[in-house]
C-alpha cells in the first residue's frame, strides 16, 4: 500500500498570501488529521476529518480551514499568511473506525512565509 | 496548554547503551503512543499502550504507563546509530470518537557510533 502523500513538500509564500496543502491518505483510511509543527510550539493539532465531516478542531484562528473529499483526500488552506505560520504541516491518516488509534503520517509540507 | 512534557529534552549516548525517555501528561487518556521523527521528516509510530496496560514490549522497545502519576517511559535497549531521532509521546484522549492526539515536547536522542 502506498503511504500518506503530501504535496507540495516545500513552498515559499509572502505575508498576506494564501496557501493550499494537499494530503492523500492511505487507501481505505477515512480519517485525516492535520498537525502544525514549529520549534516554539511543537506539534499542535489543527483538525480532523472523517467521511467528509470535520470531527474535531484545534485552537487555531479561522484563517486555517480544511476539507475532505469523497475519496478521503484532504486539503487545508491558510489565508492571509503571517510570518508565524512558517511551519512543517503534517497530515496523518487512520482507518477511523477506532478512536485514538495509530496514526500514519506523511512527510509533511514545509511552508516558509517571508 | 494540554501539551505533555518530556524529559530529558536531549540525550546523547554511545552505541550499545540503553536510552530512557520520560513523558508526563495532563488529561485522562484512552491510550498513549510513542512516535519517532527523523530530522524534518514525518512521524513514525513505534508503540501504543492502552490505559489499562502497565507495560508493553516491541523488539528493543519497552514502554511503561503509570496512569496514577500520568506518566510513561520509553526504553530503547542496545541503541544503534540509526536510532538517532526525536521521540514524541502522544496521548489519545478519553471519550469521544476522535483520533486527535496531544503530543509531548519531544526528546532528541543522539546515538554516537
Amino acid at each position: 500500500k502506498a503511504g500518506v502523500t503530501q504535496t507540495p513538500r516545500y513552498l515559499i509564500k509572502t505575508r498576506g498570501q494564501q496557501v493550499t496543502l494537499s494530503c492523500s491518505p492511505i487507501s481505505g483510511h477515512r480519517s485525516v488529521s492535520w498537525y502544525q509543527q514549529t520549534p516554539g510550539q511543537g506539534l499542535q493539532f489543527l483538525f480532523e476529518y472523517f467521511s467528509e465531516t470535520q470531527r474535531n478542531k484545534g485552537n487555531f484562528p479561522g484563517r486555517f480551514s480544511g476539507r475532505q473529499f469523497s475519496n478521503s483526500r484532504s486539503e487545508m488552506n491558510v489565508s492571509t499568511l503571517e510570518l508565524g505560520d512558517s511551519a512543517l504541516y503534517l497530515c496523518a491518516s487512520s482507518p477511523g473506525d477506532r478512536a485514538s488509534g495509530e496514526l500514519f503520517f506523511g512527510e509533511g509540507s514545509r511552508l516558509t512565509v517571508l | 496548554s494540554q501539551q505533555g512534557e518530556e524529559d530529558p529534552q536531549a540525550l546523547s549516548i554511545q552505541e550499545g547503551e540503553n536510552a530512557t525517555m520520560n513523558c508526563s501528561y495532563k488529561t485522562s487518556i484512552n491510550n498513549l503512543q510513542w512516535y519517532r521523527q527523523n530530522s524534518g521528516r514525518g512521524l513514525v509510530h513505534l508503540i501504543l499502550i492502552r490505559s489499562n496496560e502497565r507495560e508493553k514490549h516491541s523488539g528493543r522497545l519497552r514502554v511503561t504507563l503509570d496512569t496514577s502519576k500520568k506518566s510513561s517511559s520509553l526504553l530503547i535497549t542496545a541503541s544503534r546509530a540509526a536510532d538517532t531521532a526525536s521521540y514524541f509521546c502522544a496521548t489519545g484522549l478519553f471519550g469521544g470518537a476522535t483520533n486527535k492526539l496531544i503530543f509531548g515536547t519531544g526528546t532528541l536522542l543522539a546515538v554516537q557510533p
